[in-house]
């Protein structure tokens, strides 16, 4: 599977955007990208996926570079409940990859009030 | 809809005894997947199941297997434990039809082997 790269950790002020940036220099043509994120004494929950143009649901945006070389994934208003550790993930399309996610060590996202 | 449960949320175990993880998918789900949680280590991929049949296995040693039941629920079995084996055991459900992606992941099973 492809590697990504993310800090460490990053800080936030409660009500202010945060930018989470992942790199991915090695990502295939047909690797989707996606977001997990793991609250403390929780499993990991989905963020967003993308695979080429940018993307918004209702918890996130995720926006794309164009040579799919990196990507940031958008909160728009950081709350205390998204202090969490935040996954970038490269995902093959199709056969038996579906099921299998390989998750890096993530950033850690902490929150200030 | 009920999220995926796992059970025993906590379990106590001494070296080589042998354990037994269970998992109830979303209900619909067909697809269950085992991560292996520690500070070492992060998550790591151990199996995927699907229809009863393992899709995917990770890199584990023999010790470390599971099964899928026709209702799509999941058990997974550790032989032999050894102190390395103590984590916290996820396991995820995903629909597995019409090109989903998400993955839903239960509040995992805490291993000790002592």
């Amino acid at each position: 599977d492809a590697k990504t790269t993310q800090p460490n950790s990053m800080e936030s002020n409660e009500e202010e955007p945060v930018h989470l940036p992942c790199n991915h220099s090695t990502i295939s043509g047909t690797d989707y990208i996606h977001w997990y994120r793991q609250l403390p004494s929780q499993g990991p929950e989905y963020v967003i996926h993308g695979l080429t143009s940018n993307v918004n649901n209702r918890m996130a945006s995720l926006a794309i570079a164009e040579d799919r070389k990196s990507s940031t994934l958008i909160l728009h208003r950081a709350t205390l409940r998204d202090a969490a550790v935040y996954y970038c993930i490269l995902r093959a399309n199709g056969g038996t990859s579906y099921g299998k996610l390989t998750f890096g060590q993530g950033t850690i996202l902490t929150v200030h009030p | 809809k009920a999220g995926v449960t796992q059970t025993p949320r906590y379990l106590i175990k001494t070296r080589g005894q042998q354990v037994t993880l269970s998992c109830s998918p979303i209900s619909g789900h067909r697809s269950v997947s085992w991560y292996q949680q520690t500070p070492g280590q992060g998550l790591q991929f151990l199996f995927e199941y699907f229809s009863e049949t393992q899709r995917n296995k990770g890199n584990f040693p023999g010790r470390f297997s599971g099964r899928q039941f026709s209702n799509s629920r999941s058990e997974m079995n550790v032989s032999t434990l050894e102190l390395g084996d103590s984590a916290l055991y996820l396991c995820a459900s995903r629909i597995s039809t019409g090109g989903s992606y998400e993955q839903y992941f239960g509040p995992g099973t805490r291993l000790t082997v002592t």
